[in-house]
């Protein structure tokens, strides 16, 4: 059965800090890996879609990498700003279309 | 509307009681999903529709969990017999054509509370 773990479960930051938060998961034969923003209340916002035969992605400051055969993802954060605060999700596609399998989140806190 | 859409945003009833929950996908999205987040949890997995038919209904937790998408765009999922356990924010996704590499997109969720 696929888990995925995310560490740190939170973190607190200055405003203007570079930070990376990681995700694991114990199957590798996934099919893609996908980082989700959760604000408070709210559903979930895709940020990036990573294929299983891609080593990374990039939107803005936010860089995800992929490492599958040791089963880790990290999700890259460059000159935070206190509206990034929010909790981000990683979540593993094992084939294609089939349910996603979420981690449990890391709470992120931009302090201004 | 250009994304998922999810009615009620809140429903409270009491235990033991039925609720339907609905979803709207983004139009021509042919998967559809549901999941159940509890807080500070990531969200579960409950059932995945492919066009009218349910591909994957193993995580529904018990019997009294029942989902629908009849024409294959709108789904409901009906639970029975309400308990308290099954407080939580029900959330539903849709992707386009499987076999794209295609993201899933997520509602804003139903809360549900059960006294």
């Amino acid at each position: 059965k696929q888990e995925v773990t995310q560490i740190p479960a939170a973190l607190s930051v200055p405003e203007g800090e570079n930070l990376v938060l990681n995700c694991s998961f114990t199957d590798s034969a996934i099919y893609n890996l996908q980082w989700f923003r959760q604000d408070p209340g709210k559903g979930l916002t895709s940020l990036l879609l990573i294929q299983s035969s891609q080593r990374e992605q990039t939107s803005g400051r936010l860089n995800a990498s992929l490492d599958k055969s040791s089963g880790r993802s990290t999700l890259y954060i460059a000159a935070s700003q206190p509206g990034d605060s929010a909790t981000y999700l990683c979540a593993v596609e094992k084939t294609s279309g089939s349910r996603l399998t979420f981690g449990e989140g890391t709470q992120l806190t931009v302090n201004p | 509307g250009a994304g998922v859409s999810q009615t009620p945003s809140n429903k409270v009833t009491e235990k033991g009681k039925y609720v339907e929950l609905r979803c709207d996908p983004i139009s021509g999205h042919t998967a559809l999903y549901w999941y159940r987040q509890s807080l500070g949890q990531g969200p579960e997995f409950l059932i995945y529709f492919q066009g009218t038919g349910a591909a994957d209904d193993s995580g529904l937790p018990n019997d009294r969990f029942f989902a629908v998408r009849p024409e294959g765009s709108v789904s409901t999922l009906k639970i029975q017999r309400t308990e308290r356990g099954d407080s939580a924010v029900y959330l539903c996704a849709s992707s386009s054509q499987p076999g794209l590499a295609a993201e899933q997109f997520f509602g804003p969720g139903t809360r549900l509370t059960v006294l």
